[in-house]
């Protein structure tokens, strides 16, 4: 069964500091991996997407994020983050066959002024 | 572009009662899907459709049934609503073909009393 872990509950960083989001996956096969960000009261948005290929894979507003196979990791980096990046950032995970995405739980991340 | 539509945007249920939470689509989008979010638990996946008039049990579809009577709605069936459903529902759609990103709803938030 697929599987996604986000150990990170809550992070909190200072406006123009940088920015990584902790994510392991967990599936028998070729990973498609997502991050998608929720802000308040709302539903859902795409950040960016892995498919197999170059490891480092751009998003919107300045994320990026690496896939490593050796370590089941899909970390999302930003260099500086602005207050508007205040929000919930999910990971995902679903097969290359499938359409079954796996949410992780979800980190919150709080932005210092 | 793609858009998902949920409604009602919330709901107050009393214990015991029917509710439904219906999900409109005009992506044109073979897929959907109910999630959903609680605290601490991310999204989980309740029940999912491929098809017009077929449904598909998801990770945690116990005290829920779905409905997909057209490719466009797809409904969140509460026969006996109880206190443990009170949570934010998410409705989502993908393309077949694609296969990649998921449209979300902006959410149904119910509180059962």
């Amino acid at each position: 069964a697929q599987s996604v872990t986000q150990p990170d509950a809550r992070v909190t960083v200072s406006e123009g500091a940088s920015l990584q989001l902790r994510c392991k996956y967990s599936y028998f096969g070729t990973p498609y991996l997502f991050w998608y960000v929720q802000y308040p009261r709302q539903g859902l948005q795409l950040l960016l997407k892995y498919y197999p290929g170059d490891p480092v894979v751009q998003g919107v507003n300045g994320f990026e994020a690496e896939f490593s196979k050796s370590n089941s990791s899909f970390h999302l980096r930003k260099a500086s983050v602005h207050w508007s990046d205040w929000a919930v950032y999910f990971c995902a995970v679903k097969g290359n066959m499938g359409y079954k995405l796996t949410f992780g739980t979800g980190t919150s991340l709080l932005v210092d002024p | 572009e793609a858009a998902v539509t949920q409604s009602p945007r919330s709901k107050v249920a009393v214990t015991g009662g029917k509710v439904t939470l219906s999900c409109h689509q005009t992506n044109n989008h073979d897929y959907m899907y109910w999630y959903r979010q609680d605290t601490g638990h991310g999204l989980r996946l309740i029940h999912y459709s491929y098809v017009a008039d077929s449904t598909e049990k998801g990770d945690i579809p116990d005290g829920y049934k779905a409905s997909r009577p057209s490719q466009e709605n797809f409904s969140l069936i509460l026969e006996l609503a109880s206190l443990s459903q009170t949570a934010v529902y998410f409705c989502a759609s993908i393309d077949r073909e694609s296969a990649e990103t998921l449209y979300f709803g902006s959410g149904t938030r119910l509180t059962v009393l």
